[in-house]
């Protein structure tokens, strides 16, 4: 199993610019979620999908973030526009839906905006 | 309050001690319960899922005090690549979403 793939590992981008963060799930798991990791927040649960409906996106802190899963194997965070302040490492995580489950991590993104 | 809370540390320990953490949720109707384990600049690791009547997985041993609302984590025998941080994650509530401490961080030196 290839675990939870995200891309691109780094981005460097300028202000007001439009990010696109990627992720492929560990097939068969059908839980997805995004996290963000600063060092003064933590791992901050930004949106999560069951089976590929959004349930929680309370945790997406403006309009300028979006997500979306078209399918089982693929979803997207983007930014737009991006500012400083969203400088973070964001995760993707997956996991089968119950409460015994825990989840896998990708790599993440690291995001740097200058 | 935060909803789950960990000492971030440093806990600085010689090898081969023994050293616990703990983590206090806030919400007593959380349901489950788990430790990560993430290395500088990697992503969190499952390390283990936390059970009522306690678990344990080699060196290291899980418990839940839900009387008083914590879970901890006692790793014996520290090696230096037990060097990390380890977060404590919550699941409360009927849906899948996991909320995480912000972590221990724990160095093993010679």
């Amino acid at each position: 199993d290839a675990g939870v793939i995200q891309s691109p590992r780094h981005e460097v981008t300028e202000m007001g610019q439009e990010v696109t963060l990627r992720c492929k799930p560990i097939s068969g798991h059908n839980s997805l979620f995004w996290y963000r990791q600063t060092m003064m927040r933590g791992l901050e649960l930004l949106i999560y999908f069951n089976n590929n409906v959004p349930i929680d996106d309370s945790g997406m802190p403006e309009d300028r973030f979006s997500a979306k899963m078209p399918n089982a194997s693929f979803s997207t965070l983007k930014i737009q526009p991006s500012e400083p302040r969203d400088s973070a490492v964001y995760f993707c995580a997956s996991s089968f839906n119950g409460k015994n489950y825990g989840y896998t991590f990708g790599s993440g993104t690291r995001l740097t905006v200058v | 309050r935060k909803e789950v809370e960990q000492d971030p540390g440093p806990f600085n320990v010689p090898e081969g001690a023994t050293v616990a953490f703990n983590c206090t949720y806030s919400n007593s109707a959380s349901q489950s319960f788990f430790w990560y384990r993430q290395d500088c600049r990697k992503e969190p690791k499952l390390l283990m899922s936390v059970y009522s009547s306690g678990n344990e997985d080699g060196r290291f041993t899980a418990q839940l005090n839900r009387a008083s609302q914590y879970i901890s984590l006692l790793i014996r025998d520290s090696k230096l690549s037990d060097s990390a941080t380890y977060l404590c994650a919550v699941r409360t509530g009927g849906g899948n979403k996991l909320t995480f401490g912000t972590g221990t961080q724990l160095k093993v030196e010679l």
